[in-house]
């Protein structure tokens, strides 16, 4: 097993472009969480999947922000029109009982 | 919804000396664990230990151990003989339980710093 993947790993776009993350978790792993991490900050929940099913959403999580986990496995998080204030580590963890495995994260800058 | 807070923004050791980091948080939650995760610099979230709040006993990983004190809503992370490979942001993290199982409430981290 290689632990939970993200893809890609680093990216830089310009304000009001959209961007599409990846994340892979560990096969079998029927829950899948989403946080962001702000620079020198601990990492804040987004929203969380138990297998297809999207079962809780932050507040956080603007109209700007979508996630999907078509067939239960892989997860994608879309942020729309993105601005400035988004440019943060997304972070993928994903768990089968209590602990979460987490992956590399994504770093988004928004110019 | 669940506070965490971790009162020591930064913490230095000498190698082979003991640590020890403070955490505090506020649930409504009955039943829940209790985590401390480590993210060395541009490096991913590993678990350092974990607790479950049912259990009076103190929970123990190697050089890492915890004191937890289930009425105070404290949840403090010992480090002893530190190592250089101990630097790191530390954060403390309780989970949620019922329709939320498993999210973590994160606190805003402490840097440890391991000097030779």
């Amino acid at each position: 097993d290689t632990g939970v993947s993200q893809d890609p790993r680093h990216k830089i776009t310009k304000r009001g472009q959209n961007v599409t993350f990846r994340c892979d978790p560990i096969s079998e792993h029927n829950r899948l969480y989403w946080y962001r991490q702000t620079l020198g900050q601990g990492p804040e929940f987004l929203t969380y999947f138990q297998n297809e099913a999207q079962l809780e959403k932050s507040r956080l999580l603007s109209d700007r922000f979508s996630a999907e986990r078509p067939k239960g496995s892989f997860s994608t998080l879309e942020i729309q029109r993105t601005e400035q204030g988004d440019s943060a580590m997304y972070l993928c963890a994903s768990s089968s009982g209590v602990e979460q495995f987490f992956g590399p994260g994504t770093r988004l800058t928004v110019l | 919804a669940q506070t965490v807070t971790q009162s020591q923004p930064e913490m230095s050791v000498q190698e082979a000396e003991t640590v020890t980091l403070s955490c505090t948080y506020d649930t409504s939650e009955s039943d829940y664990y209790l985590f401390w995760y480590k993210q060395p610099p541009s490096r991913q979230m590993i678990l350092v230990i974990r607790q479950e709040a049912y259990k009076q006993q103190n929970a123990t990983e190697n050089r890492f151990s915890v004191n937890f004190q289930k009425a105070a809503k404290s949840f403090s992370l010992k480090i002893s003989d530190s190592q250089l490979g101990d630097a790191a942001m530390y954060f403390c993290a309780p989970n949620a339980g019922g329709t939320s199982y498993g999210k973590l409430t994160f606190g805003q981290g402490t840097i440890l710093t391991v000097h030779p």
